[in-house]
């Protein structure tokens, strides 16, 4: 079946430290790939997104690409901050879809 | 532009007692709703989804349910509260055509049972 699988967490980075948040997927087609992001206390927000292989999607100084080949959606982001600290979650749907399948989320600290 | 409420943000509930969980989105007409809940330190699990009025969808059998009396408004419900019905609640909604079908969440209920 279609699946998301993510990094365990937590993630504990220093502020300025570069982040890697590992996502691959196990899917019979080809999904659009999601970041959706949780700060504490609140619902998720979309981050980023690709719908095809070779995009790259971006937003807040983070960065994921759409890899076909490896089946894979990393998230990178060069300097964290301390208000980066939140859970990140993973996702994908397919065309005509109605349901999206989400990782289990990755906690990030970023220490000062 | 296009907004989502739920309410009440928290709760806290006997077991044995009543839920109602209410969600509306602004904006948009006709959206695909969905009800999850996050157990503490956990993922998402998707509970309840809709396209329309009156057509819901459950994904796991369990003494909540979901109605959608209005085509903006989404209500979650149980008639008898357990204690492992705690957690928090989050509705999200999506335009039912445009790709590529990106989600948009409200606040969240935070639930606690007793």
């Amino acid at each position: 079946g279609n699946s998301v699988t993510q990094m365990e967490g937590p993630v504990t980075l220093s502020e300025e430290a570069f982040l890697t948040i590992n996502c691959t997927y196990t899917a019979t087609g080809y999904p659009s790939l999601f970041w959706y992001v949780q700060y504490p206390g609140e619902g998720l927000q979309l981050l980023l997104k690709a719908t095809k292989a070779d995009d790259k999607g971006s937003n807040k100084g983070f960065e994921a690409t759409y890899r076909k080949e490896t089946t894979s959606f990393h998230l990178e982001k060069g300097s964290v901050q301390v208000s980066d600290s939140a859970v990140y979650f993973c996702a994908l749907i397919f065309t005509g879809g109605f349901k999206t399948i989400f990782g289990a989320g990755t906690r990030l600290f970023v220490k000062a | 532009s296009q907004t989502i409420h739920q309410w009440p943000a928290t709760l806290v509930q006997p077991v044995g007692s009543p839920l109602s969980l209410e969600c509306t989105v602004e904006g948009t007409s006709n959206p695909n709703l969905y009800w999850y809940r996050q157990a503490a330190g956990r993922g998402l699990q998707l509970l309840f989804y809709s396209v329309g009025i009156g057509q819901i969808s459950s994904e796991v059998p369990q003494n909540l349910s979901a109605s959608r009396p209005q085509d903006r408004q989404f209500i979650l419900s149980s008639k008898k509260l357990l204690l492992s019905d705690s957690g928090f609640y989050l509705c999200a909604w999506r335009p039912p055509l445009a790709k590529p079908y990106e989600q948009y969440f409200g606040p969240g209920t935070r639930l606690t049972v007793t």
